[in-house]
């Protein structure tokens, strides 16, 4: 698992909440990158970083922000919590470019009352 | 909009018959991955197949890539309960520098 670790693992909270995701990595790669899995959409990319402080959105960032303040840390934060953001949270690191392979995290639901 | 696609979306097979899945997608592409999931868990990335290559084996695993028809298959030979899970492929268009999943074929082998 590449040393990926996420936190937390499930999380119930109530709608309008913030809420930040945690993604810690212990290798120093330079690629990471947060989706979500819902089903009938598989994987979609929410935002990805490519160094730190350097992020960029992806294909459904709407409603989420990140940051990097240190290469190992990855936060994915939910401003204002909606149902529609009930999902499963991927955290995953590039090992080389960008479009290498990927190792995923163990992954955290996140339940929105 | 989705550049994988798998198909089927899913399949049930007998333990020691083969599994095939495949993938198709839309723009040209530098590689194509596949990547397993277990229930519950993180995807774990089986096999990278780069846009000049054909064929690739892994263990019991062969990946074909067809550029000109832009779309790959996996086959698992000999398939074992182990090899229920689901199989996305993942493409990074040449414009982009992004992976991008398809929705992934739901594999179960039974004993």
């Amino acid at each position: 698992d590449a040393g990926i670790t996420q936190s937390p693992r499930h999380k119930v909270t109530e709608t309008g909440t913030p809420v930040t995701l945690r993604c810690h990595q212990t290798e120093n790669h330079r690629y990471m990158y947060w989706y979500r899995q819902d089903p009938g959409h598989g994987l979609r990319l929410i935002h990805y970083s490519y160094g730190v402080k350097d992020t960029d959105k992806g294909e459904v960032s709407d409603g989420y922000s990140v940051s990097r303040s240190k290469t190992e840390d990855f936060l994915l934060t939910l401003e204002s919590a909606t149902s529609s953001q009930t999902s499963v949270y991927f955290c995953a690191i590039s090992v080389g470019i960008a479009t290498d392979t990927q190792y995923f995290g163990p992954g955290t639901r996140l339940t929105v009352l | 909009s989705q550049q994988g696609e798998e198909d089927p979306q899913a399949l049930s097979i007998q333990e020691g018959e083969n599994a095939t899945m495949n993938c198709s997608y839309k723009t040209s592409i530098n590689n194509l991955q596949w990547y397993r999931q277990n229930s519950g868990r993180g995807l774990v990335h089986l096999i990278l197949i780069r846009s000049n290559e054909r064929e690739k084996h892994s263990g019991r695993l062969r990946v074909t890539l067809d550029t000109s028809k832009k779309s790959s298959s996996l086959l698992i030979t000999a398939s074992r309960a182990a090899d229920t899970a689901s199989y996305f492929c993942a493409t990074d268009a040449t414009q982009g520098g992004k992976l991008i999943f398809g929705q992934g074929t739901e594999l179960s082998v039974k004993p």
